[in-house]
C-alpha cells in the first residue's frame, strides 16, 4: 500500500495568515493526489484534485502543488470558516489511501 | 446535484454482519464508480472498496473482515456487507461517488459523499 504522510498533524494560525500543509507519498504517485476539508461531524469535502486543480465552487484562497512524492496544500489567507481537518488522498494505486490529517485551528 | 444517504443499523454485536445501503438521488447510479469509506480515530479514513455500475468490484485487501459491495439499479442504491464484525469495525461509514475527468468516470477523487453513519460493534 502507498503510505501518505501529512505534516504537521496540527497547526494554529491567525486569521489572514498563509497556511501550508505537506503530504508525502511513500512512492511516486505522479500527480494523482487530492485534498479534502472535513469539518466536525461532516463528511470530507473535495477541494483540490490532481494535485493542483480547484474543484468547482471552492474559494481561490485554496491551492495545491507538487508531483512525484511531495505535495503541498496552501490556504493563502486563513479565514475563520477554514477551521477544519485537511486530508490528502492518492489514487495512483489501489488500495486508495489517505493521509492522517492536519487539524487547522485559529490562534 | 447528486446526493447520497447511508442507512442501516447503528449497533451490532461481534460476529454479526454489517449491512449498509447508500441511496443515490439527483442522479443515476447507472454510471460512475461508487465507493465505501470508513473513518475511525484509530485508523483515520480507510477506503473499503468500490463498485462500478456494471457490477465490477474491487476491495481493500488490508481489511481483515470479508467485504461485499453490490448495487441495485432499480432502486438507485448500492450496499455494503461486512461479515463477522469485531470492535475494530466500529467507525463512521461513508458512501461516496468518484469524480469524472473530462466526463470520463474513473477511480480518482470522491466528489460527493453521504453524511456518514456511525456503526458501533459492542457486546
Amino acid at each position: 500500500d502507498i503510505q501518505m504522510t501529512q505534516s504537521p498533524s496540527s497547526l494554529s494560525a491567525s486569521v489572514g495568515d498563509r497556511v501550508t500543509i505537506s503530504c508525502q507519498a511513500s512512492q511516486d504517485i505522479i500527480n494523482y493526489l487530492n485534498w479534502y476539508q472535513q469539518k466536525p461531524g461532516k463528511a470530507p469535502n473535495l477541494l483540490i484534485y490532481d494535485a493542483s486543480n480547484l474543484e468547482t465552487g471552492v474559494p481561490s484562497r485554496f491551492s495545491g502543488s507538487g508531483s512525484g512524492t511531495d505535495f503541498t496544500f496552501t490556504i493563502s489567507s486563513l479565514q475563520p470558516e477554514d477551521i477544519a481537518t485537511y486530508y490528502c488522498q492518492q489514487y495512483d494505486n489501489l488500495p486508495l489511501t489517505f493521509g492522517g490529517g492536519t487539524k487547522v485551528e485559529i490562534k | 446535484q447528486v446526493q447520497l444517504q447511508e442507512s442501516g443499523p447503528g449497533l451490532l454485536k461481534p460476529s454479526e454482519t454489517l449491512s449498509l445501503t447508500c441511496t443515490v438521488s439527483g442522479g443515476s447510479i447507472s454510471s460512475d464508480y461508487w465507493s465505501w469509506i470508513r473513518q475511525s480515530p484509530e485508523k483515520g479514513l480507510e477506503w473499503i472498496g468500490y463498485i462500478y455500475y456494471s457490477g465490477y468490484t474491487s476491495y481493500n485487501p488490508s481489511l481483515k473482515t470479508p467485504v461485499t459491495i453490490s448495487l441495485d439499479t432499480s432502486k438507485n442504491q448500492f450496499s455494503l456487507q461486512l461479515s463477522s464484525v469485531t470492535a475494530a469495525d466500529t467507525a463512521v461509514y461513508y458512501c461516496a461517488r468518484h469524480g469524472r475527468r473530462r466526463r470520463v468516470a474513473g477511480i480518482n477523487w470522491f466528489d460527493s459523499w453521504g453524511q456518514g453513519t456511525l456503526v458501533t460493534v459492542s457486546s
